[in-house]
């Protein structure tokens, strides 16, 4: 069955630093790979997806992700947070049929 | 384009009670999946629905059940509360035929059963 394990439940960086999130997923072929940002009392918002071809995805406000085959992991990864990036992030699997299979979320601190 | 719009944002009912949730697809999408996000964990897939008929189904029992209307807008019924249920229930609203998986999500509505 396809899993994702996101490994972090929280992590806190100063503004300014990079930031890397990570994301191990259980799948048997080429998997379909969503980041997804959830803020406080919203629903949850596109940041990137793979499904073939490069396997450095750029996305929206500065965030790429970097898929690896041998590591099963597509880890998000910023070079500059900034305070507002703070939030709750989730990497997800598309299984057949169109439905998402998400991980648990990590929590992002951002201090100033 | 208007995005998915999900009613009511909060509610409280009582274990026992039954429960309607409503959701507004975004324009031009023609499918529906509800996710039920406890506390402190990533989304859970209940069910999609597609040419309003049930298109795939996850780990709910059978008192979670929904409906789709021919403008593609959907409900979400609750049956037989549990305290449990308790959680926020998202919408996600995606075009069918295409490959892009463009989930469009609502901002849900957080229910609490007491």
């Amino acid at each position: 069955a396809q899993s994702v394990t996101q490994p972090d439940i929280h992590i806190t960086v100063s503004e300014g630093a990079s930031l890397e999130l990570r994301c191990n997923y259980s799948y048997g072929a080429t998997p379909y790979l969503f980041w997804y940002v959830q803020s406080p009392g919203q629903g949850l918002q596109l940041l990137l997806k793979y499904f073939s071809g490069d396997t450095l995805v750029q996305g929206i406000k500065g965030f790429e992700a970097e898929f690896k085959r041998s590591q099963s992991s597509f880890n998000l990864r910023k070079p500059s947070v900034h305070w507002s990036d703070a939030a709750e992030y989730f990497c997800a699997v598309v299984k057949y049929g169109n439905k998402l299979v998400f991980g648990a979320g990590t929590i992002l601190r951002v201090k100033s | 384009e208007t995005g998915v719009t999900q009613s009511p944002t909060h509610l409280i009912k009582t274990r026992g009670q039954q429960v309607t949730l409503r959701c507004s697809s975004q324009s031009g999408h023609n499918t529906v999946s509800w996710y039920q996000q406890a506390l402190g964990q990533g989304p859970q897939f209940i069910f999609q629905y597609y040419r309003e008929e049930e298109n795939g189904r996850g780990n709910f029992p059978p008192r979670f059940s929904g409906l789709q209307f021919p403008n593609y807008s959907s409900e979400l019924n609750v049956n037989a509360l549990e305290l449990d249920d308790s959680a926020l229930y998202l919408c996600a609203s995606s075009l069918a035929g295409t490959d892009n998986y463009g989930y469009t999500f609502g901002s849900g509505t957080r229910l609490t059963v007491v």
